[in-house]
């Protein structure tokens, strides 16, 4: 079946810009993760979905990033007047229990360059 | 906030069993110990997980000491194929709806 997908696979953007970045978890699969990997860093976890509601935004960078699910599926995560830090993979991925151990299966992520 | 430490790298031969030990001081009571494989320009795969003792399934083994403060995941028998970094994944203490990956061991199998 298919797999997580996320969109684009590549944002090249301009500092101060915002940006848009999109999930589509496996069908049927309650929860959702965000997480950020700077280049030969490990993954940083960002926000968790149970269903429609994230419990803990507190693992967001900064008010400039926010994140929202809708219908139970597909998320967007949202950079706000980017800056060059925010340059990394973000990586989404999903599970089938609310549970947040559960396995994740994880997309291909979106490569964010900010110029 | 929960800490997780790994070994930076490792190497090994094809053939040989590798183990790659996490530690996480800070684990919560109720907290599982899950490990994820990654290769390059790649999401991470899940490989195994443990609450406690010793869990195998088809490609690893997983040693969970009775403190829970650490945790071993083993590869028998590598392959070139096994060439990845390799996390370990807990919750933080702080949150019951974070999660802290590990930094992450960069393992190199050589021919």
């Amino acid at each position: 079946g298919a797999g997580v997908s996320q969109s684009p696979s590549n944002k090249v953007t301009e500092k101060g810009k915002d940006v848009e970045l999109r999930c589509d978890p496996i069908s049927g699969h309650t929860a959702l993760y965000w997480y950020r990997q700077s280049l030969g860093q490990g993954l940083e976890f960002l926000i968790y979905f149970q269903g429609n509601s994230a419990p803990d935004k507190s693992g967001l960078p900064s008010d400039r990033f926010s994140a929202e699910r809708t219908g139970g599926s597909v998320s967007t995560l949202t950079i706000q007047r980017t800056q060059q830090e925010d340059s990394a993979v973000y990586l989404c991925a999903s599970s089938f229990y609310r549970e947040r151990f559960n396995e994740q299966f994880f997309g291909p992520g979106t490569r964010l360059t900010v110029l | 906030l929960a800490k997780t430490t790994q070994p930076i790298s490792m190497d090994s031969y094809e053939g040989q069993e590798v183990n790659i030990t996490c530690s996480h001081n800070n684990i919560a009571t109720n907290d599982y110990i899950t490990w994820y494989q990654q290769f390059p320009s790649q999401g991470p795969r899940f490989i195994i997980q443990g609450y406690k003792t010793k869990v195998t399934n088809e490609v690893a083994s997983l040693f969970i000491p009775a403190d829970r403060k650490s945790s071993t995941l083993s590869l028998p028998r590598v392959s070139l194929s096994d060439t990845a970094v390799y996390y370990c994944l807990v919750g933080d203490m702080d949150s019951s709806y974070k999660l802290i990956f590990g930094s992450g061991t960069r393992l190199l199998v050589r021919p």
